[in-house]
């Protein structure tokens, strides 16, 4: 069975600028979730799609947002970029988002310049 | 704020050494767990505890959840350089319920093994 997938592995973006990362969840999983890290802040829960309706929401502005397809795959967008976006960008999918049966994805790498 | 404070931060150890690594909240647990992380990679679930007192092991890794549910350890025996990574303690936001698809966080400690 293949795992999380991430796309792109790495980005370089310049601030104002907008960004979309995608995530392609395991097959048969119909939640994922989005996570941000970064050295300052840590690993921090953006939000969760579940059956293509957003389930839940962390504590970001709205210019981060997202989207979820009828086949799971889901987007994460990002507007107006700030310096501090940059981070490590984790997806996780789970069957019906229990939280430990959570597998994650690599990751997207993020710079703002 | 942060609401699970890890212990140490970083961690330089030789092989060959025991090593412990503790996750602290001030709220009750209800679903502990420990993951790792390759730099820059995603994270890799090592184990879930969720019963006070409860110990659980995978091959030289131990992880233990206090009585009161408040403070996980995760005890490395006979540390080996394969060990090297970022651990990351994470547990369940919401009292009751893990179908959230949410896990809190926290800091990471970074265990450097020294061949």
């Amino acid at each position: 069975k293949a795992g999380v997938t991430q796309t792109p592995r790495y980005l370089i973006k310049t601030r104002g600028q907008q960004v979309t990362l995608s995530c392609s969840p395991i097959s048969g999983h119909r939640s994922v979730s989005w996570y941000q890290q970064t050295p300052g802040q840590g690993l921090q829960f953006l939000f969760e799609y579940f059956s293509e309706t957003q389930r839940n929401k962390g504590n970001f502005p709205g210019r981060f947002s997202g989207r979820q397809f009828s086949n799971s795959r889901s987007e994460m967008n990002v507007s107006t970029l700030e310096l501090g976006d940059s981070a490590l960008y984790l997806c996780a999918s789970s069957y019906n988002g229990v939280s430990h049966e959570q597998y994650f994805g690599p990751g997207t790498r993020l710079t703002v310049t | 704020s942060q609401e699970l404070e890890q212990s140490p931060q970083s961690l330089i150890v030789q092989e060959g050494k025991n090593l412990t690594i503790n996750c602290t909240s001030s709220k009750t647990l209800y679903g502990l767990y420990w993951y790792k992380q390759k730099y820059g990679e995603g994270l890799i679930f090592l184990m879930m505890l969720q019963k006070g007192g409860e110990e659980k092991s995978h091959e030289k890794i131990t992880a233990k959840l206090d009585e009161k549910k408040q403070q996980s350890s995760l005890h490395i025996t006979a540390s080996q350089p394969s060990h090297a990574g970022i651990y990351l303690c994470g547990a369940d936001k919401v009292l009751g319920s893990s179908n959230t698809g949410k896990l809190i966080f926290g800091q990471g400690t970074t265990l450097q093994v020294k061949p």
